[in-house]
């Protein structure tokens, strides 16, 4: 079974620019969260999406969105970048039920400069 | 509100050393899930343990064993006889009636050769 993939596994902007990350989730899973690491901040919730809805959102600033597919796939998009959105983004996957555990993809590391 | 505090931020150990990495959390929730994550450099989280809080049975798999205490609001991860390939980001997490997890900020864990 495939684990979770996210593309790209590296990217460097600057600010103003904006950017889309990609996350295919575990086949039958759907339940795709996002989390933005960074090494002051460690793991902060962006959103959860389950069957295309967006079921919960984190404190971030509307410049953060997201979106998932039919098949379950995810994009986020951070537009008007800025320095601090410099961090590892992890997407993770998972049945969506309460009890399950998260499946992680190995992140998209975003540099601003 | 729901927290999770995990208040070593690093800890570095011999190796063959016994090391708790400890976690302790917040909710109003009466059925919640606790659950342990290992992030090695790789990026990429990895689930270990799942406990919901109707069952405070210590688990022991191997070299980790969990101590989960409602009394204490705890849920401790004991490695004994700790090894190199142990060295790693070791996050606590809580998920409540809202879907949503709680990530703890993590411990670094150092195991010395």
């Amino acid at each position: 079974k495939a684990g979770v993939t996210q593309t790209p596994r590296y990217l460097i902007k600057t600010r103003g620019q904006q950017v889309t990350l990609s996350c295919s989730p575990i086949s039958g899973h759907r339940s795709v969260s996002w989390y933005q690491q960074t090494p002051g901040q460690g793991l902060q919730f962006l959103f959860e999406y389950f069957s295309e809805t967006q079921r919960n959102k984190g404190n971030f600033p509307g410049r953060f969105s997201g979106r998932q597919f039919s098949n379950s796939r995810s994009e986020m998009n951070v537009s008007t970048l800025e320095l601090g959105d410099s961090a590892l983004y992890l997407c993770a996957s998972g049945e969506g039920g309460n009890t399950g555990e998260l499946f992680f993809g190995e992140g998209s590391r975003l540099t601003v400069l | 509100a729901q927290k999770v505090t995990q208040a070593q931020t690093e800890i570095s150990v011999v190796e063959k050393e016994d090391v708790t990495l400890d976690c302790v959390y917040e909710t109003r929730d009466t059925t919640y899930y606790l659950f342990w994550y290992k992030q090695p450099p790789s990026g990429e989280l990895v689930f270990l343990i799942r406990r919901n809080s109707f069952d405070e049975q210590n688990e022991i798999s191997g070299r980790y064993s969990w101590n989960f205490q409602k009394s204490t609001s705890s849920f401790n991860f004991t490695i004994t006889a700790s090894q190199v390939v142990d060295s790693a980001v070791y996050f606590c997490a809580l998920k409540g009636g809202t879907y949503k997890y709680i990530f703890g900020t993590g411990t670094r864990l150092k195991v010395l050769a």
